[in-house]
């Protein structure tokens, strides 16, 4: 089946850095990919919608500043997190899209973000 | 805008008894229904999804759910836990194909206790 391949899985920064995250499909095109965010116990939250070749399309309430997202081709998006806080400490997963076809988003297995 | 809302926040079950997770949603239209599965620290899992056709779907893991829209309820059901089904559950709805933007309830946690 699909496979969508996130790495990290985990990484531990000191506050003021960037992080970068990165979501590859690895085994079909993937020309949307999705990005969300989850905090302890609670529901994924959609940060953005990202499209190959074109800007992100960001939620309400998401700083496109802070979040960067670029998907330069059909198998991988990144998400950086720049100039990263404590309060960005999160689990972050992203999710990808078969073009033309109808199956379902896949997601990756998340990144655990620990700033300190 | 559409909504979801998963009633129970934590269930418990014991091993071989049944199961049911409810689902609420709020969509104008027909929605496109999805219940994911979470196991610690990973990401989510497919079980189902329902666009159309037959109400009772069949997904993986031996789990059903049923489209109801006269209760605007998309329920997951399992005749029979097993203690590896022991996650979090998400049931999520969008509101086109072509997109797919999806919007989840906050979840529910299931125990298996022996």
């Amino acid at each position: 089946g699909a496979v969508v391949s996130q790495h990290p899985s985990r990484v531990i920064c000191k506050s003021g850095t960037s992080v970068k995250i990165e979501c590859r499909s690895l085994d079909f095109q993937a020309t949307t990919m999705f990005w969300y965010r989850q905090f302890p116990k609670q529901s994924l939250m959609l940060m953005a919608t990202s499209n190959e070749g074109s800007k992100a399309t960001y939620e309400q309430g998401v700083e496109k500043d802070k979040f960067l997202i670029n998907h330069a081709s059909l198998t991988l998006s990144t998400l950086t997190v720049t100039s990263a806080h404590p309060e960005d400490s999160s689990f972050y997963i992203c999710s990808a899209r078969e073009a033309l076809s109808t199956t379902p988003q896949h997601f990756g297995d998340g990144t655990r973000l620990s700033i300190l | 805008a559409q909504s979801v809302t998963q009633p129970d926040i934590h269930i418990t079950v014991s091993e071989g008894a049944s199961l049911e997770l409810r689902c609420n949603y709020s969509y104008g239209a027909t929605p496109y229904l999805f219940w994911y599965v979470q196991s610690p620290g990973q990401g989510l899992q497919l079980l189902l999804k329902y666009f159309s056709g037959d109400t009772l779907v069949q997904g993986i893991k031996g789990f059903e759910a049923e489209f109801k829209r006269s209760q605007s309820s998309f329920n997951l059901r399992k005749p029979s836990v097993h203690w590896s089904d022991a996650a979090e559950y998400f049931c999520a709805v969008a509101a086109n194909f072509g997109n797919e933007k999806l919007t989840f309830g906050t979840g529910t946690r299931l125990t298996i206790i022996p």
